[in-house]
């Protein structure tokens, strides 16, 4: 079974801290995503990447970055935490050849930024 | 308006009732199309693709309407452990590049 294992169920954090969010899939996937999930506004794509040291642009990327340094990994980064960015953030990855379009996700990362 | 639409919900439902979705999408070239099942708390999880031709899993059926750009899903003898948010998801692109645009969902309770 692909796992994703995201490093942290749950964090608190101040105001203008460095938040570091971890990502890891076991599958040799290609594909990873960053997502965040708010109600009523569904699930928003902050960055995506198709391969090591690649990134691209989701739907709502201000205030966040990324790094993908190898296949396994992809991180993201609040440079500095904002109570707006308080959220569930999912990631998630899929093949880019011999896939169905599934993504498979992590369990998420709830994030509360005080 | 929203690239993909859903209502919201809840629909509260009984036991063994038949229950349907439905969900439009904006963008008329659109490649293919998903729905999710999230339970409380829990990650998203593919329930089934929907192929154009209509597609049946056990009790679940989902069809594609590219005409009218909507999608739908039909439980039937629905169960408590149907119980959850299912997500109307669309890819505008081909398959290896799942950038996909999800619905907020629609909330489904069955009630014993």
């Amino acid at each position: 079974d692909v796992k994703v294992t995201q490093s942290s169920r749950y964090l608190v954090k101040r105001t203008g801290e460095k938040v570091f969010l971890e990502c890891v899939q076991d599958m040799d996937h290609e594909n990873m995503f960053w997502y965040r999930q708010d109600p009523g506004l569904g699930l928003r794509l902050i960055y995506f990447s198709y391969d090591v040291k690649m990134k691209e642009k989701g739907d709502i990327p201000e205030g966040y970055s990324v790094s993908r340094e190898k296949k396994e990994r992809f991180s993201l980064i609040l440079e500095s935490a904002s109570t707006n960015q308080t959220s569930m953030y999912l990631c998630a990855s899929s093949p880019s050849k011999g896939g169905t379009g599934e993504l498979f996700f992590g369990e998420g990362s709830r994030l509360t930024v005080l | 308006r929203k690239e993909v639409e859903q209502d919201p919900g809840p629909f509260n439902v009984p036991e063994g009732a038949t229950v349907a979705f439905n969900c439009t999408y904006s963008n008329s070239a659109s490649q293919s199309f998903f729905w999710y099942r999230q339970d409380c708390r829990k990650e998203p999880k593919l329930l089934m693709s929907v192929y154009s031709s209509g597609n049946e899993d056990g009790r679940f059926t989902a069809q594609l309407n590219r005409a009218s750009q909507y999608i739908s899903l039909l439980i039937r003898d629905s169960m408590l452990s149907d119980s959850a948010t299912y997500l109307c998801v669309v890819n505008p692109m081909n398959f290896g590049n799942e950038k996909l645009t999800f619905g907020t969902g629609t909330r489904l309770t069955i009630i014993p």
